[in-house]
């Protein structure tokens, strides 16, 4: 079975801050980790994934994400948050295609506020 | 850009009714799937459908759930008799199904069963 833990379900910075927002995951094997990112009224976009290439993967808008094995770790951050980055963000995880488990198990996601 | 539409975006229903959610996912795509979320809680997986078939289906997939290719390019979600607690955002999602795929979401369908 598969599972994502968000630690925090609102993270509140300034503009121009780190952003740091927090997934740790268990799977039963290699896990492939997404980050999504909702806007109001919209549907999910995705930030990025891991599917065990480089553990520093890079997505968009300025946004990366670290895979920590030993941590069950897949934080994403961002050096300097900007106004519309303000969002709400899932972590998700998958078996990948290799197990025949596509299902995406999400976690509880978390809610940026940016501040002026 | 290729997307993933879905009609309608908002729909109000009685309960007891029937249902169906339309997509359209993107069209090299073979693998579909739709996924829930009630309202201040967390997206849930409901199920997965390849090559005219269920590949992969969730508790929450009982028997008043159906999902249908009726065509070439649409995919449907039908609730044959809807209950409160089905009143979510629903999302359909499609993929490759090749390798590191991703996973491509629409933009939801918003239901609420009075």
């Amino acid at each position: 079975a598969q599972s994502v833990t968000q630690l925090g379900s609102h993270v509140s910075v300034s503009e121009g801050a780190l952003v740091l927002l927090r997934c740790n995951y268990s799977s039963s094997v290699p896990p492939y980790l997404f980050w999504y990112v909702q806007y109001p009224n919209q549907g999910l976009q995705l930030l990025l994934k891991y599917t065990s290439a480089a553990t520093l993967v890079k997505g968009i808008n300025g946004f990366e994400a670290e895979f920590k094995k030993s941590e069950t770790s897949f934080h994403l951050t961002k050096p300097s948050a900007h106004m519309s980055d303000a969002a709400e963000y899932f972590c998700a995880v998958s078996g990948g295609g290799d197990t025949g488990r596509r299902a995406l198990t999400f976690g509880s996601g978390t809610r940026l506020q940016v501040q002026p | 850009e290729p997307e993933v539409t879905q009609t309608p975006s908002h729909q109000v229903t009685q309960m007891g009714q029937e249902v169906i959610l339309r997509c359209v996912p993107i069209s090299n795509h073979l693998y579909f799937y739709w996924y829930r979320q009630i309202l201040g809680q967390k997206v849930e997986f409901l199920v997965s459908f390849y090559n005219n078939e269920i590949s992969e289906k969730s508790e929450i997939f009982d028997d008043q759930f159906s999902v249908e290719r009726p065509d070439g390019s649409n995919f449907t979600l039908k609730i044959r008799s809807t209950k409160l607690e089905d009143s979510a955002m629903y999302f359909c999602a499609s993929s490759t199904g090749q390798g590191r795929e991703t996973q491509y979401f629409g933009p939801g369908t918003r239901l609420l069963v009075l």
